[in-house]
């Protein structure tokens, strides 16, 4: 079975500060793919970034960079400078794939506020 | 190219009613998944389809919901004689077959978010 913990339900900080987003998992399957989505208000969930179990090289697109760390089963997701436009609530979610049909296992979220 | 569709986007019923709601994945997509999201959560996998084959069915989809993808393109998913335990948002999302069931990208709708009174 899968499972995927947010820790940090909800978030709070002041536009340009730097904020980093807990995610933990478990899967018993050696090869799994992790993924970190967006939903703002309109509900809409926003692919962000996909990152595979065997590779553990961490990724920075603009303000977002993503720190992938097989040995503590975590995936943390890091906004630097936050602004406004980031309040959302992200979500980590695992995919085992295997039986799974692809399936997406999800945390329970996190909800980012950032104040002007 | 549009992204995934649904419809009705709110959906207000009394207990007992029957309701149905619609996706439209994106057109080249074959695959369709339906998730259930309530309050404070995040999404849980009721329903995958490839092309017009129902491969897999969460334990979360009660006798009283069912989906349904015709010919392959939208789907729809059902649920009879609602109780308000029922209220929730619906999410859709499709991907393509080029990557493997675990890798591929699943691209969501805006979700219909249901009211059962």
């Amino acid at each position: 079975a899968q499972k995927v913990t947010q820790a940090q339900t909800e978030i709070s900080v002041v536009e340009k500060e730097d904020v980093t987003l807990d995610c933990v998992y478990e899967t018993r399957d050696t090869t799994y793919y992790l993924f970190w989505y967006k939903q703002p208000p309109s509900g809409e969930l926003v692919f962000l970034i996909r990152r595979n179990s065997f590779d553990e090289q961490n990724e920075i697109s603009g303000r977002y960079s993503w720190n992938f760390q097989k040995s503590t089963s975590s995936f943390n997701f890091t906004i630097t400078a936050s602004q406004v436009v980031d309040s959302a609530v992200y979500f980590c979610a695992l995919n085992a794939g295997g039986t799974s049909y692809g399936k997406l296992t999800f945390g329970q979220g996190t909800i980012l506020t950032v104040h002007p | 190219d549009t992204g995934v569709s649904q419809n009705p986007r709110h959906k207000i019923t009394k207990r007992g009613q029957n309701v149905t709601f619609r996706c439209d994945p994106i057109s080249e997509h074959n695959r369709l998944y339906w998730y259930r999201q309530t309050l404070g959560q995040g999404p849980e996998f009721l329903t995958y389809f490839q092309n017009e084959a129902q491969l897999e069915k969460s334990r979360l989809l009660s006798d009283r919901f069912s989906a349904e993808r015709p010919k392959g393109s939208f789907s729809t998913l059902e649920i009879q004689r609602t109780e308000q335990g029922d209220s929730a948002m619906y999410l859709c999302a499709s991907s393509s077959s080029e990557e493997s069931e675990a890798k591929n990208i699943q691209y969501f709708g805006a979700g219909t978010r249901l009211s059962v009174l």
